[in-house]
């Protein structure tokens, strides 16, 4: 199958800098790159999603790129806080899809005061 | 509408034990899916479910078997636990038409 590749593993930031964190891909048929936010102990949940029909997409302080081209697609947090604290997926549509997701490594961002 | 619901919360095994973790969706999806969650491994998927009596393997599915005899309930079972299953297991379901996957709160599982 196809995987996706997450990087930093880690990222440590001062409350108000921005946070960027970059998946990439091999499948060109993939269409859809969702991102997911796990906070300490609770369940993955789903912040932003970007189709391939468009570049970027922004919700309030959270955008995600896509470059189909290079075939990467990234999260970027603005302005950030201590409650973005949490473990971050990308994904990607599985194998056959299904609704099946490929997911990245995840991130573990800390987001100091 | 409680979403997707997963008992138990935590258990521990011990080693050639068996046991059924349980996953319940109210939201009347069709797919389902189980994850398992390990450090630094990401979300890696054991069996999935597209419709009611209908299973298929992930990428992970050794040492597993799922039953869906009713759509809202997708089983996934251990026969003989063993340690490299100790892990963080996840429910997902979706409708299918978006790759929206909506979770459980997770089972922790330790098998000694």
């Amino acid at each position: 199958g196809e995987n996706v590749e997450q990087h930093p593993s880690t990222l440590s930031v001062q409350e108000g800098d921005s946070a960027v964190i970059k998946c990439t891909y091999s499948d060109s048929a993939s269409n859809y790159f969702p991102w997911y936010k796990q906070e300490l102990g609770k369940r993955p949940q789903l912040i932003i999603d970007i189709r391939s029909n468009v570049g970027e997409k922004k919700d309030q302080r959270i955008a995600v790129t896509l470059n189909k081209t290079a075939k990467h697609f990234s999260l970027h947090i603005t302005e950030t806080q201590p409650e973005d604290s949490a473990v971050y997926f990308c994904a990607r549509p599985g194998d056959g899809s299904y609704g099946k997701l490929t997911f990245g490594q995840g991130t573990i961002l800390t987001v100091h005061p | 509408n409680a979403g997707v619901t997963q008992t138990p919360k935590f258990r521990v095994l011990k080693t050639g034990q068996s046991m059924t973790l349980l996953c319940a969706q109210d939201m009347n999806h069709e797919y389902m899916y189980w994850y398992r969650q390990d450090p630094g491994m990401g979300l890696r998927l054991i069996h999935y479910s597209v419709g009611e009596g209908t299973t298929a393997k992930g990428e992970v599915p050794d040492g597993y078997n799922v039953s869906r005899l009713k759509k809202q309930n997708f089983l996934l079972g251990l026969e003989s636990a063993a340690p490299s299953q100790t892990s963080v297991y996840f429910c997902a379901s979706s409708t299918g038409r978006r790759n929206i996957q909506y979770f459980g709160a997770g089972t922790r599982l330790s098998v000694l």
